[in-house]
């Protein structure tokens, strides 16, 4: 049968704006969460990381805030600007018992973000 | 720029063409992987190496058939691909270390197959 291709998630902000990108993520026995930016015609880019045993972690201008109970991942970025435009992924991963990643991420759908000037 | 570089940048081929991508990292790293984009899905992880064995093979088709003959190189190689096959190809790496593992992205290669 036919495959029904995602529709990914739009955020369309002003420059100057907050923005606020969600993610559900999976695993509940997932430890380490990372953000990452695609623009069109590049590779994801890493943006900010995070380790299960932390709820907020900031950046230069991103802070990515994590809810375990809820199992939601959220990056903000502050005063966004035109060159924020691009599809952002979160990615979780998991370790075994002796803390050593799998090292096989899972990948969110990804939002898009416009900035417009 | 990542540190990983991937060539050729663009390819279109043949279902009956042989080629090979190629992947190299400049990080230090110690595993490396090749993941499939297509339009409006989810990145899908394909191979996993690390220290130059092959520890994930997530179904793939005999089609693609990967090579890693050192930590920093990593190859794809393609034969009788189908229209479908079409898509992005990234490599990453990452540096094997605790549960913290980051992975990082070359530009991808974009295949075309006719």
């Amino acid at each position: 049968g036919e495959s029904v291709g995602l529709h990914l998630p739009t955020l369309s902000v002003q420059e100057g704006d907050n923005s606020i990108i969600n993610c559900a993520y999976s695993n509940s026995a997932s430890d380490y969460f990372i953000w990452y930016k695609q623009e069109s015609g590049k590779g994801p880019q890493f943006i900010i990381d995070i380790r299960s045993n932390m709820d907020k972690r900031q950046g230069q201008r991103v802070t990515v805030l994590l809810n375990k109970t809820v199992k939601h991942l959220s990056l903000q970025i502050a005063a966004t600007q035109p060159g924020d435009s691009a599809v952002y992924f979160c990615a979780e991963n998991f370790s075994n018992a002796g803390g050593t990643s799998y090292g096989k991420l899972t990948f969110g759908q990804g939002t898009i973000l416009t900035v417009h000037p | 720029e990542t540190g990983v570089t991937q060539t050729p940048r663009h390819l279109v081929m043949g279902m009956t063409n042989k080629k090979s991508l190629k992947c190299e990292q400049h990080l230090g790293h110690n595993a490396m992987y090749w993941y499939k984009q297509s339009a409006k899905k989810p990145l899908e992880l394909m191979f996993v190496y690390n220290f130059k064995e092959q520890t994930e093979n997530n179904s793939v088709p005999s089609r693609f058939s990967p090579e890693c003959p050192n930590s920093s190189h990593l190859f794809l190689h393609l034969h009788t691909l189908q229209p479908e096959d079409s898509a992005l190809y990234l490599c990453a790496s990452s540096l094997r270390r605790g549960n913290q593992e980051t992975q990082y992205f070359g530009p991808g290669t974009r295949l075309l197959v006719l």
